[in-house]
């Protein structure tokens, strides 16, 4: 069992629709990740935050808003996306910023109609 | 690592052989490398790192081999098991920075009984 829980697990969504992703850790991790993954690709970093600060921003799309509410919740708002957005989400985190291996949760699979 | 192609390399072995995964890193600059397993409907899992100032790292049963002057890096799996068939990526870290981690392309390792 992964120690990052992400919910939900799947979601399909039309393109006008507003929904969001959400990311849950109690390890004390205070830097946090968001992945898209494509069927049969590796992960590609959309954003990370620091102590709850955005410290990178992938030059995401602004359909996609993350958020850092607390040092152990991270959610990714999702508005009037395409379907070329559908993919796998993918949560991470670490301790800090160093040099650690990141957690990742088992992901949101997301389908755009 | 360098995300190259549209295929996903495969590498098949027979049940208690060892296995060699390879991958290609093209930053110079990269300092800490990873590599992390992927089973079908889960997220990456961790399973060994190595930093720069290394040439080899083992775990049980995996080993990691760091070439920096080829930038190169592989991961050995001794006495390969059915549970160990899944994809694997590594990634390299840019020195400094947020720990924001470039994957490779992945290689799916199928194991036969």
């Amino acid at each position: 069992d992964t120690e990052v829980t992400q919910t939900p697990k799947h979601l399909v969504m039309g393109m006008t629709n507003k929904k969001s992703l959400k990311c849950e850790q109690h390890m004390g991790h205070r830097a946090m990740y968001w992945y898209k993954q494509k069927a049969k690709k590796p992960p590609e970093l959309m954003f990370v935050y620091s102590y709850e600060k955005l410290s990178i921003n992938e030059s995401v799309p602004s359909r996609f808003s993350p958020e850092c509410p607390n040092s152990s919740l991270l959610n990714l708002h999702l508005h009037a996306l395409q379907p070329e957005d559908s993919a796998l989400y993918l949560c991470a985190s670490t301790p800090d910023s160093g040099d650690q291996p990141q957690h990742f949760g088992d992901g949101t699979r997301l389908s755009i109609l | 690592g360098e995300s190259v192609g549209l295929h996903l390399p495969t590498l098949s072995v027979q049940e208690g052989d060892n296995s060699i995964i390879n991958c290609a890193y093209s930053n110079s600059a990269s300092d800490y490398f990873i590599w992390y397993k992927q089973e079908s409907g889960k997220g990456p899992q961790f399973i060994i790192d190595i930093r720069s100032n290394m040439d080899k790292r083992q775990g049980q049963r995996v080993t990691v081999l760091l070439n920096k002057t080829v930038k190169h890096l592989s991961l050995q799996i001794a006495a390969t098991q059915p549970g160990d068939s899944a994809v694997y990526f590594c990634a390299d870290r840019f020195s400094g920075g947020y720990n924001k981690l470039i994957f490779g392309a992945g290689t799916r390792l199928a194991v036969h009984p």
